[in-house]
């Protein structure tokens, strides 16, 4: 969808390094989402936020931080990252048709 | 906890059959139900949705009805074609504005 980025597209890492992934959103909604997708799991929430510096734990966020300083961007960082977190990572937003989601982000940690 | 399960696949179809995916959800309040498709190197796409019991959810060919008797969400097209090759992920809507997804069922159609 046109209205949600997330930037990098692509990323390999080396264990034990930080690493930041962006969700940009041009529609101004207040709830935001960061899944990641595993072959057998499906997509499981990371964490979530309800807007501005309103950020809560999804279901696998250990290792996980996030930040959201405007209601556009909201940040999702690997604090130093293992081969466990090599996954697709999916941003999404709340309308009220549900979730729209980006195009997802590919991380290999090795 | 709240949660969606459906038919683990892949399912294998030929071009023109009919198709049908299940899908039954915990009877957790009066939840939205919604279909997701992904199709490959993609992120997720709202296929269908159904706000409430007997709500009738359709796109594209696919229909999908929300049964509070049986808690069931199943997917349906009459005649699918190649292009239809995806996972679809079935979905509900919790009170605390979260989505839980069942795990996804890959759909492979031969021409």
């Amino acid at each position: 969808d046109a209205g949600i980025t997330q930037s990098p597209r692509h990323k390999v890492t080396e264990t034990g390094t930080p690493v930041t992934l962006r969700c940009h959103q041009t529609e101004n909604h207040r709830y935001m989402y960061w899944y990641r997708q595993d072959p057998g799991h499906g997509l499981r929430l990371i964490h979530y936020s309800y807007g501005v510096k309103d950020t809560d734990k999804g279901e696998v966020s250990d290792g996980y931080s996030v930040s959201r300083s405007k209601t556009e961007d909201f940040l999702l960082t690997l604090e130093s990252a293992t081969s466990s977190q090599t996954s697709v990572y999916f941003c999404a937003t709340m309308n009220r048709d549900g979730y729209t989601f980006g195009s997802g982000t590919r991380l290999t940690v090795v | 906890g709240d949660s969606v399960t459906q038919m683990e696949g892949p399912v294998t179809l030929s071009e023109e059959a009919f198709l049908t995916i299940n899908c039954t959800y915990t009877a957790t309040g009066y939840p939205s139900l919604f279909w997701y498709v992904q199709y490959p190197g993609e992120g997720l796409q709202l296929l269908l949705k159904a706000t409430k019991a007997d709500d009738k959810g359709s796109n594209k060919g696919f229909e999908a009805t929300y049964r509070k008797e049986t808690t069931s969400f199943h997917l349906e097209k009459g005649s699918v074609q190649v292009s239809d090759s995806a996972v679809y992920f079935c979905a509900r809507l919790n009170r605390d504005d979260k989505i839980i997804f069942g795990k996804g069922t890959r759909l492979h159609i031969l021409p």
